[in-house]
């Protein structure tokens, strides 16, 4: 199973966009990369995946290098309710073996 | 949420009973998860299930057991209960059939006393 690296905390403030990065080196041909969201005593909400290049949706852009050894997930000017743990998962979409594997998350703070 | 209901959403229980807890989902879906979620471990899988009566081991199944006899049940029993077991226990589903998009459940708080 590829691991992920996240930095376990960041801050910020409202209005500025944020960019939190996963590290996964041993990613496999077939693995998607995914990130979830989850404010305190609620559960993971899902944000956004992808395979390569950049994926963009409502909530947020994801970009992939070629290498696909890393990704960032981009916030797009940031308010307090941002203020959330955010997860980056990697593995294969396709089911068999992999079974979602969430670490501690990085922790964004937005400040006023 | 989306179809799944998580009971009871918050249980003290005392060493060495039996506890089950229930996760309910409406849209037949066929994967369904149980995690457990502790400060400093993040989400880590117990089991999960991928059909009626077809269930697996995740990354700290000791101590845990699951049923899944209708499509729309997933239960988690814990046999005997010990403190190293109070955690946060979140039901998940798989919108998609896929493993990477789940939806999760909004939790139960067990603690073990």
């Amino acid at each position: 199973l590829a691991k992920t690296t996240q930095p376990i905390s960041m801050d910020s403030y409202e209005g500025q966009e944020v960019n939190i990065t996963c590290s996964h080196n041993n990613i496999a041909t077939n693995d998607y990369i995914t990130w979830y969201q989850q404010f305190p005593s609620q559960g993971p909400r899902f944000i956004i995946q992808g395979y390569k290049t950049k994926v963009t949706n409502e909530v947020a852009s994801l970009f992939i290098p070629a290498d696909r050894k890393s990704s960032t997930l981009s916030l797009p000017r940031v308010s307090l309710s941002d203020t959330a743990v955010y997860y980056c998962l990697v593995g294969d979409k396709t089911g068999g073996s992999y079974i979602p594997t969430f670490g501690r998350g990085t922790s964004l703070i937005v400040h006023p | 949420d989306a179809g799944i209901t998580q009971s009871p959403r918050h249980k003290v229980t005392e060493t060495g009973t039996p506890v089950t807890l229930r996760c309910h989902q409406t849209e037949n879906h066929r994967y369904m998860y149980w995690y457990r979620q502790d400060p400093g471990h993040g989400l880590r899988l117990i089991h999960y299930s991928y059909g009626v009566k077809d269930t697996d081991k995740g990354e700290v199944s000791d101590g845990y057991s699951v049923s899944r006899s209708k499509t729309e049940d997933f239960l988690l029993t814990l046999e005997s209960a010990t403190s190293s077991q109070t955690s946060v226990y979140f039901c998940a589903i798989s919108l998609t059939g896929t493993h990477t998009e789940a939806f999760f459940g909004q939790g139960t708080r067990l603690t073990v006393v």
